[in-house]
């Protein structure tokens, strides 16, 4: 069974900081892996999308990379901004339909 | 552009009531699935479709069921709702034989079970 791991559960940043969220997953025979950004009460909204023959995929100040062998995935955040305070859940698709996703990070960037 | 519809977006019922919660997409996308939100468990696939009358049980399928009659409509079906089942369920859909194409989430059902 495939294993997600979010670290760190939840981050605090101030204004202005880059920062890394990590994802890292246990079976490497993966179609796909994608970052979801998460705010309070709401549903889920799809923010990269890296196929298991990239390594990395970039939108605005969001870039993903993937190394498949190692199992380990990073959303990197560049000049954080009070409204990307939310959680970033990331999520592998493995052969056929199934979907398996990480816990989250948590994230509270400070004015 | 509707997306993924969800209703209804909050609900409360009793120990041993039954009750569907309905999952609509506009976006003619083959791939449908419903999950639960627990706090410190992340989402958990309950059942998934790849189309019309085909359904598969994902992770967590007890005391679930689901139908696709449509390519447009996933319900899903708690039988006799328990405590247990109290949790935020999020319906998704994507294209099936596309497999690098993103999911869509709609915006959840909170259900309570008293």
């Amino acid at each position: 069974k495939q294993e997600v791991t979010q670290i760190p559960a939840a981050l605090s940043v101030p204004e202005g900081e880059n920062l890394v969220l990590n994802c890292s997953f246990t079976d490497s025979a993966i179609y796909n892996l994608q970052w979801f950004r998460q705010d309070p009460g709401k549903g889920l909204t799809s923010l990269l999308l890296i196929q298991s023959s990239q390594r990395e995929q970039t939108s605005g100040r969001l870039n993903a990379s993937l190394d498949k062998s190692s199992g380990r995935s990073t959303l990197y955040i560049a000049a954080s901004q009070p409204g990307d305070s939310a959680t970033y859940l990331c999520a592998v698709r493995r052969t056929g339909n199934q979907f398996y996703f990480g816990t989250g990070t948590s994230l509270t960037v400070i004015p | 552009n509707a997306g993924v519809t969800q209703t209804p977006k909050f609900q409360v019922l009793k120990t041993g009531q039954s009750m569907t919660l309905q999952c609509a997409q506009d976006m003619n996308h083959e791939y449908m699935s419903w999950y639960r939100q627990d706090p410190g468990m992340g989402l958990r696939l309950i059942h998934y479709s790849v189309g019309a009358g085909i359904t598969d049980q994902g992770e967590v399928p007890n005391g679930y069921n689901v139908s696709r009659s449509t390519t447009e409509d996933f319900p899903l079906r708690l039988l006799s709702a328990a405590p247990s089942q109290t949790s935020v369920y999020f319906c998704a859909s994507s294209y099936s034989n596309v497999r690098n194409q993103p999911q869509h989430f709609g915006d959840g059902t909170r259900l309570s079970i008293l």
